[in-house]
């Protein structure tokens, strides 16, 4: 089955500047790549998604780029806000179309003030 | 759009119990839901994928019949946790799609479970 690595576990940065979360997976037939931001005791919201048909995908201050030669793919936010403080999962669907996601396990973003 | 709601929120039950969760989309059809737990600071696990209409494919050890999920509508699935045990306590979160792993996935609120 599908297997989602991500990295860091931690991060920390100050506001203002950027981060990037970067993940693997390893079946080379997922296709789905999705990025979530948890907060505490809450839902995980979608952020952004990219499909292996591209290689780079932007929302704002948000960005996810795809390597699928590599297998491996990014999460890039600019301008960081104390808001974006929260836990990031990655997450790649089995491939075939029917099948649910691989979390990683997670990144515990910290913006410092 | 695409609003997916879990209930009850939170149930505090004895070991021994039975509890079941719902999880409805409430303004689209999900052919497809799926039902994932996670335990404190940890990531979301896939327990089992439900398409409407028929049984329920489980992931490797997550155990069918203690785990019973019907996805007898396309705005409703439920988990129903059989026999509960204080190991299962954990947040018990589904997602609804329109279709497979490719179509975007919607998560409910979750449902918190303690079993004492």
């Amino acid at each position: 089955g599908e297997n989602v690595e991500q990295h860091p576990s931690t991060l920390s940065v100050q506001e203002g500047d950027s981060a990037v979360i970067k993940c693997t997976y390893s079946d080379s037939a997922s296709n789905y790549f999705p990025w979530y931001k948890q907060e505490l005791g809450k839902r995980p919201q979608l952020i952004i998604d990219i499909r292996s048909n591209v290689g780079e995908k932007k929302d704002q201050r948000i960005a996810v780029t795809l390597n699928k030669t590599a297998k491996h793919f990014s999460l890039h936010i600019t301008e960081t806000q104390p808001e974006d403080s929260a836990v990031y999962f990655c997450a790649a669907n089995a491939g075939g179309g029917a099948d649910g996601l691989t979390f990683g396990k997670g990144t515990h973003l910290i913006i410092q003030p | 759009g695409a609003v997916v709601s879990q209930h009850p929120s939170w149930v505090i039950c004895k070991s021994g119990t039975s509890v079941k969760i719902e999880c409805r989309s409430l303004d689209f059809q999900a052919t497809t839901m799926f039902w994932y737990r996670q335990f404190p600071k940890q990531s979301l696990m896939l327990m089992a994928t439900s398409n409407e209409g028929s049984k329920a494919t489980y992931e490797q050890g997550v155990e069918k019949d203690k785990f019973l999920i019907n996805h007898a509508s396309l705005t409703l699935s439920t988990l129903t946790v059989t026999s509960a045990h204080p190991e299962d306590s954990s947040f018990y979160i589904c997602s609804a799609s329109w279709g497979g792993g490719t179509d975007t996935q919607y998560f409910g609120p979750g449902t918190r479970l303690t079993v004492l």
